[in-house]
């Protein structure tokens, strides 16, 4: 069984850089074409895609973030990251990694989820 | 504001039947799968409906989905206290680069 974990600072200061890890237990990240990605939840809202990286290192970006989102790839330590440059109060949210197994969705595994606060 | 468009908040009685839709446009859910989601309070979303309407192993058949043209469906028949949740739908948009696109989610209330 597939299981993902994200792990990173909760708190990170206005204007720094939001780095998260989720690492991945239960299968090889570079095993079969998959696509690891991740979403935001802000407290009270909805979900907001953020982006994903394929099993092949490919990427795809939320348009409305793209200039500050890397998402990256470790096969080694079977684990990917998430970097958001430029925070701000509006970036708190409960962050998700998750694993899609269709190129167009198909979310069947999900990470637990982190607290992220932006605040000095 | 979100691409997909959902209705804000749906209720029925126990044993009801629930819809709840879901509106995009030709570059989503008009050209791609759609994909449902349930978000019980304090979890993470959990996978309800892919491929427009396969379910997962586990997922009851009270569960199905359906997609014609830019729109889509998340039926439950036989309503359960237990169904009580926010669901999302989602889909692969093709315009620019690419992105996946969520609606801003349905809160449904089991009355």
């Amino acid at each position: 069984q597939v299981q993902l974990q994200e792990s990173g600072p909760g708190l990170v200061k206005p204007s720094q850089t939001l780095s998260l890890t989720c690492t991945v237990s239960g299968g090889s990240i570079s095993r079969a074409t998959y696509y690891w990605g991740w979403i935001r939840q802000p407290a009270g809202k909805g979900l907001e895609w953020l982006g994903r990286i394929s099993t092949l290192g490919d990427t795809n970006y939320n348009p409305s973030l793209k200039s500050r989102v890397t998402i990256s790839l470790d096969t080694s330590k079977n684990e990917f990251s998430l970097e958001l440059k430029s925070v701000t109060a509006t970036d708190t949210a409960v962050y998700y990694c998750a694993r899609d197994r269709d190129y167009g969705g198909n979310t069947e595994y999900w990470g637990q989820g982190i607290l992220v606060t932006v605040s000095s | 504001q979100s691409v997909l468009t959902q209705p804000p908040s749906a209720s029925g009685t126990p044993g009801q039947r629930v819809t709840i839709s879901c509106s995009g446009s030709t570059s989503n859910i008009g050209s791609n799968y759609v994909y449902w989601y349930q978000q019980l309070p304090g979890t993470a979303p959990k996978l309800l409906i892919y491929r427009n309407n396969q379910r997962p192993s586990g997922v009851p058949a009270r569960f199905s989905g359906s997609k014609s043209g830019t729109s889509a469906s998340l039926a439950i028949s036989g309503l359960r206290s237990e169904d009580e949740a926010d669901y999302y739908c989602a889909a692969w948009d093709d315009s620019l680069s690419g992105f996946h696109v969520f609606g801003g989610g349905t809160q449904l209330t089991v009355l």
